[in-house]
């Protein structure tokens, strides 16, 4: 069974440049998170869905972030334009449901680097 | 302020040793606390999830304890391997009715267990 997928695993794009991640979540989970992970910030709660809906976007640092999730088996988070204090991996995590006990499965994470 | 700080950042043992992090937590209300294995470039797995009323709970060669008065939790690991190399994440929730939307996030410790 596959796990969460992320797209690409690494990208180097240039300040000013968009960027799109891209994320499948696990077949039957209706809960997608996406997250960010630095060293200095450890990892931080962008936005997340439920049944394809934006519950919480309080995370999303500002408006050049942008999140969709167009349907179950899809979502993208987008930064345009691009800034290099945007470099951190970027994770997306799906689950059953929004319990609290419902266990987070990540994916492979996005390096992403602006140079 | 809900904050979760862990301890210590980093640490070198040697294989075949126990070990033992720690997680101190200012946040209310509680729901629960959950722990976290990063390998080196992938994303976090769960190990446990800890609820009030628990005090223990284990997961092979991982042991969670949690002392809900003192706001404390540790992960004990026994007869370390090469393997447990890692990132340990110490996550808390924080939303007493249940939802994900309120983790608060450890910075974690950098387990390196050396033959």
């Amino acid at each position: 069974d596959a796990g969460v997928i992320q797209s690409p695993r690494h990208e180097v794009t240039e300040m000013g440049q968009e960027v799109t991640l891209r994320c499948k979540p696990i077949s039957g989970h209706n809960s997608l998170f996406w997250y960010r992970q630095t060293m200095m910030r450890g990892l931080e709660l962008l936005i997340y869905f439920n049944n394809n809906v934006p519950i919480d976007d309080s995370g999303m640092p500002e408006d050049r972030f942008s999140a969709k999730m167009p349907n179950a088996s899809f979502s993208t988070l987008k930064i345009q334009p691009s800034e290099p204090r945007d470099s951190a991996v970027y994770f997306c995590a799906s689950s059953l449901g929004l319990a609290g006990w419902e266990t987070q499965y990540f994916g492979p994470g996005t390096r992403l680097l602006v140079l | 302020k809900n904050q979760v700080e862990q301890s210590p950042q980093s640490l070198i043992i040697l294989e075949g040793k126990n070990c033992t992090l720690q997680c101190n937590y200012t946040v209310s209300p509680f729901s629960n606390l959950r722990w976290y294995k990063q390998d080196t470039g992938r994303g976090p797995v769960s190990l446990t999830i800890m609820t009030f009323s628990e005090n223990t709970k284990s997961n092979g060669r991982y042991t969670a304890t949690l002392d809900a008065d003192t706001k404390q939790s540790s992960l004990h690991i026994t007869a370390s391997q090469l393997s447990d190399s890692a990132s340990y994440i110490c996550v808390v929730n924080t939303n007493y009715g249940g939802s994900q939307g309120n983790l608060i996030f450890g910075k974690g410790t950098k387990l390196s267990v050396k033959p």
